[in-house]
């Protein structure tokens, strides 16, 4: 039961424009969302969250945005530069479950100069 | 400086062996976690700790052990009981409820 899905697996865009990553979820539960980017063989860094109460948060180039009513995230960054290149994780927890997370599979972005 | 250390990078294990995964971290951090990555796929989590001498499942626990002894330290064992244990495993550490860090990650294979 995949209860938060990355559909798409790659996202190629040019150097400078928008790279749009989306994230859908099925659990009505969740109330705390992350954004992770994880370069081969590393960890992955945190980059931005955003709470239910909540329907966009902003850091510098990056922004996600709460639809709740439609079960959906999306990370945008603006403008795209190529060391963002790298695999993409959403994720999820509820307060229930403590930091609990649950991820998408991934979006591996590659941005061309 | 402060972060979240995992040791070896690289870990062979051979057929029927277990072997020990090393997870430190100095960020006095209450909670710790240990995921798997698998190609193409997310990260699934093995078991997670939200105090010393406490500790939990998660979705993937089968042929896994874990004990939570020290704040700084969580050690997972991939015991010969887990048939498919070639994977990149990842720890993290966070306070409780907050924001997950994680670790550079050991790769494990099998001879």
């Amino acid at each position: 039961d995949q209860q938060v899905k990355q559909n798409s697996p790659s996202l190629s865009v040019q150097e400078g424009r928008i790279s749009i990553l989306n994230c859908d979820y099925t659990n009505s539960m969740f109330d705390y969302f992350l954004w992770y980017k994880k370069y081969p063989a590393e960890g992955p860094t945190f980059l931005i969250s955003i709470s239910s109460i909540k329907d966009k948060n902003e850091d510098g180039r990056f922004t996600v945005f709460l639809n709740k009513s439609a079960k959906h995230l999306s990370l945008h960054i603006v403008p795209s530069q190529p060391g963002d290149s790298a695999v993409y994780f959403c994720a999820a927890s509820k307060e229930t479950s403590g930091s609990r997370l649950t991820f998408g599979e991934g979006t591996q972005l590659t941005v061309n100069p | 400086d402060g972060g979240i250390t995992q040791s070896p990078k690289y870990l062979f294990r051979k057929e029927g062996q277990n072997v020990t995964l090393s997870c430190e971290q100095n960020l006095n951090h209450d909670a710790m976690y240990w995921y798997r990555q698998d190609p193409g796929q997310g990260l699934r989590l093995i078991y997670y700790s939200q105090i010393v001498n406490d500790f939990q499942k998660g979705d993937i626990a089968e042929g896994y052990s874990v004990s939570r002894e020290k704040k700084e330290s969580f050690p997972l064992t991939v015991t010969s009981a887990q048939k498919n244990p070639t994977a990149f495993y990842l720890c993290a550490s966070s306070m409780r409820s907050e924001t997950q860090y994680f670790g550079p990650g050991t790769r494990l294979l099998v001879l």
